[in-house]
């Protein structure tokens, strides 16, 4: 596997599941991402894990709850979603530099696609 | 605050030229990231510029003015599989990254 890998690409649940969304990556970076991608609409940035810490987490609702257990992988676990929640959910990662921090490339996966009935 | 505008869409033919304008209004200023995006797929870098000025690679160049706030990516030679969504993005004062919605462009043959 090379890249950013996320699973499931495609995932329809209720309101009322609990569901995870997984994101690994083979890049041997230091951050990684959740974004939130819906038509039309500019990419949301939901969280930022620089270094296994969490360091951002921009006014994202609590049904929305990351985890980031080492360096190399990424869930999104979600809980009584809503259906305006409905969206192309990506998973990117980079390798964040303090000297450059400006040439941050990020790498993103194919993204999970989710349906909220 | 912080804005970035760039077309919804753009329509040209296999084989031309075709320039995709981003602008953008920021208090703070790290550089600006052009991606493309094929229907379906992860967007994918595609050039960063921090300084003014035109970089070109291969088929694809991108142009930044920071004092006008504005920034075009420029593809030469259209192919069809040229045929995606470009994305801008421009790097704030706190090093975060503010997209515009993207650009759909359709290559007709």
């Amino acid at each position: 596997e090379t890249g950013v890998t996320q699973t499931p690409r495609h995932l329809v649940m209720g309101m009322t599941n609990k569901k995870s969304l997984k994101c690994e990556q083979h890049l041997g970076h230091n951050a990684m991402y959740w974004y939130k991608q819906s038509a039309k609409k500019p990419l949301e940035l939901m969280f930022v894990y620089n270094f296994k810490e969490q360091t951002e987490n921009n006014s994202v609702p609590s049904r929305f709850s990351p985890e980031c257990p080492n360096s190399s992988h990424l869930f999104l676990h979600l809980h009584t979603l809503q259906p305006e929640d409905s969206a192309l959910y990506l998973c990117a990662s980079s390798q964040v530099s303090d000297t450059t921090p400006g040439a941050n490339v990020l790498t993103f996966g194919a993204g999970s696609r989710l349906t909220v009935l | 605050g912080q804005n970035i505008d760039q077309p919804t869409e753009m329509t040209a033919t296999e084989g031309a030229i075709v320039q995709i304008n981003c602008t953008y209004q920021t208090s703070g200023f790290n550089g600006l990231f052009w991606y493309q995006q094929h229907a379906g797929e992860a967007p994918t870098f595609l050039s960063y510029n921090v300084l003014d000025g035109l970089e070109e690679k291969g088929r694809f160049s991108s142009f930044l003015s920071r004092s006008k706030g504005y920034s075009y990516l420029l593809l030469k030679e259209l192919q069809m599989k040229d045929s995606a969504s470009y994305l801008c993005a421009h790097m704030d004062s706190n090093y975060q990254l503010i997209w515009g919605a993207g650009t759909k462009l359709i290559i007709k043959p």
